[in-house]
């Protein structure tokens, strides 16, 4: 079974306007921490946000803010006020405690914000 | 602060030669990860050094890959022989503390790697 699935792999905006990225997971661990990267055509991989399973708020950083349902096993990343430089690959991501504890990636979401 | 640094940040060569990847981690990072990234598999770990030990490397495809770090500033992943199959991006990343799941990873650039 996927660990991580982004069903959306790829999604148009319009600057200026929210979208949410959508992402799912899968583990059996109670501890466990959720990731969003992003990657520009340049190829760097750039790390936006982070949320704990223990964390009983949503994360927010900036215009980017993560809507965590525990229960759901969902962890969307929401970007406010696009802007023309989000457009990128959006990998959503998860580190368990048992296991390999490394990062688990999902396929990624290919974002295009229009102007 | 200087990120994590790669090189050579873009490899050509030919199939049968032996490639050696460089990654400098963040300094204090006490994990170092190597991921590898392509269009079919998306990205996947290849192998992770927590305090310069070699934890996990289930996930090296083959015996013709093979990574070390020697200290704790410098990791090198080597291909002998490289096949075009290993064309990739590879991405070296390093998070602060061994072992710890909260831990953020930060990814280097990445060496884009063409095997003819």
């Amino acid at each position: 079974a996927q660990k991580i699935t982004q069903t959306q792999p790829g999604m148009f905006v319009q600057e200026k306007e929210a979208v949410t990225l959508d992402c799912t997971y899968d583990t059996s661990d109670q501890s466990y921490g959720l990731f969003w990267y992003k990657q520009p055509s340049s190829g760097e991989m750039i790390f936006l946000i982070y949320q704990g399973s223990y964390d009983e708020q949503n994360a927010t950083e900036g215009r980017y803010s993560l809507n965590f349902q525990k229960a759901r096993k969902s962890a969307n990343l929401v970007i406010s006020a696009s802007q023309l430089g989000d457009s990128a690959m959006y990998f959503c991501a998860m580190r368990e405690d048992t296991g390999r504890r490394a990062l688990t990636f999902g396929s990624g979401t290919r974002l295009q914000v229009q102007p | 602060d200087a990120g994590v640094i790669q090189s050579p940040r873009h490899e050509v060569t030919e199939m049968g030669q032996e490639v050696t990847l460089r990654c400098k981690p963040i300094s204090g990072h006490n994990s170092l990860f190597w991921y590898r990234q392509t269009m079919m598999r998306g990205l996947e770990l290849l192998i992770y050094f927590n305090n310069n030990v070699p934890i996990d490397d289930s996930g090296m495809p083959e015996d013709r890959f093979s990574a070390k770090m020697p200290n704790a500033s410098f990791s090198t992943l080597k291909i002998q022989p490289s096949e075009p199959r290993d064309s990739a991006v590879y991405f070296c990343a390093s998070s602060p503390r061994a072992g710890v799941w909260t831990e953020t990873q930060y990814f280097g650039p990445g060496t884009r790697l063409l095997v003819l």
